[in-house]
């Protein structure tokens, strides 16, 4: 059985910095590309970043360029977003997604960003 | 970008109508990376249909998809009282990957 499972989320501060992770299981998680997408509470849902399987193809969206960073361990079959220099409207949740048909996905941990 | 542009934002129906719900695109968008999501509160997306008109694994056939270049729909054909949920479609041929900003579906 396909699992995502995000965690890192909490409450930090505006300027603040937090990582997020997201464990793969049942399947073969080097062959994948992966993806972060967030969803501001009562909003619709915004791609944030992708990675291809091998780690170097990497894109993000325009508003965290600069600020966030995405990156994957393959023997560890994890994904992760390093996130700095927070602002409150990244406040979200986030999810991580697999690749392909984007038939899989986490049920997302939540970023909140306040002082 | 591709802008995805979905109409309408609201749909109120009744149990056993069908609905159709639009997505239109700002620039032509491959077929083969146009889907469209299914979300209930407190719950992640869930993918119902793939390349523009493919059903995902275990979504019932009521369930369908259409269309080409900058148009697309979904079709429930008759709703079911599970079927009330938002609904967004997403490209991801085209960096930003990008989501239409989602139907609700209601019950009239």
């Amino acid at each position: 059985e396909v699992q995502l499972v995000e965690s890192g989320g909490g409450l930090v501060q505006p300027g603040g910095s937090l990582r997020l992770s997201c464990a793969a299981s049942g399947f073969t998680f080097s062959s994948y590309w992966m993806h972060w997408v967030r969803q501001a509470p009562g909003k619709g849902l915004v791609w944030v970043s992708r990675i291809n399987s091998d780690g170097s193809i990497i894109s993000y969206v325009d508003s965290v360029k600069g600020r966030f960073t995405i990156s994957r361990d393959n023997a560890k079959n994890t994904l992760y977003l390093q996130m700095n220099s927070l602002r409150a409207e990244d406040t979200a949740l986030y999810y991580c997604a697999r690749g392909g048909t984007w038939e899989y996905w986490g049920q997302g941990t939540l970023v909140t960003v306040s002082s | 970008e591709i802008v995805l542009t979905q109409s309408p934002g609201t749909l109120s129906l009744s149990p056993g109508e069908r609905a159709t719900l639009s997505c239109r695109a700002s620039r032509s968008v491959s077929s083969t990376y146009l889907a469209w999501y299914q979300q209930k509160p407190g719950q992640a997306p869930r993918l119902l249909i793939y390349g523009a008109s493919s059903r995902a694994t275990g979504i019932p056939d009521r369930f369908s998809g259409s269309g080409s270049g900058t148009d697309f729909t979904l079709t429930i054909s008759r709703l079911e009282p599970e079927d009330f949920a938002v609904y967004y479609c997403q490209q991801y041929g085209s960096s930003p990957l990008t989501f239409g900003g989602g139907t609700k579906v209601e019950i009239k």
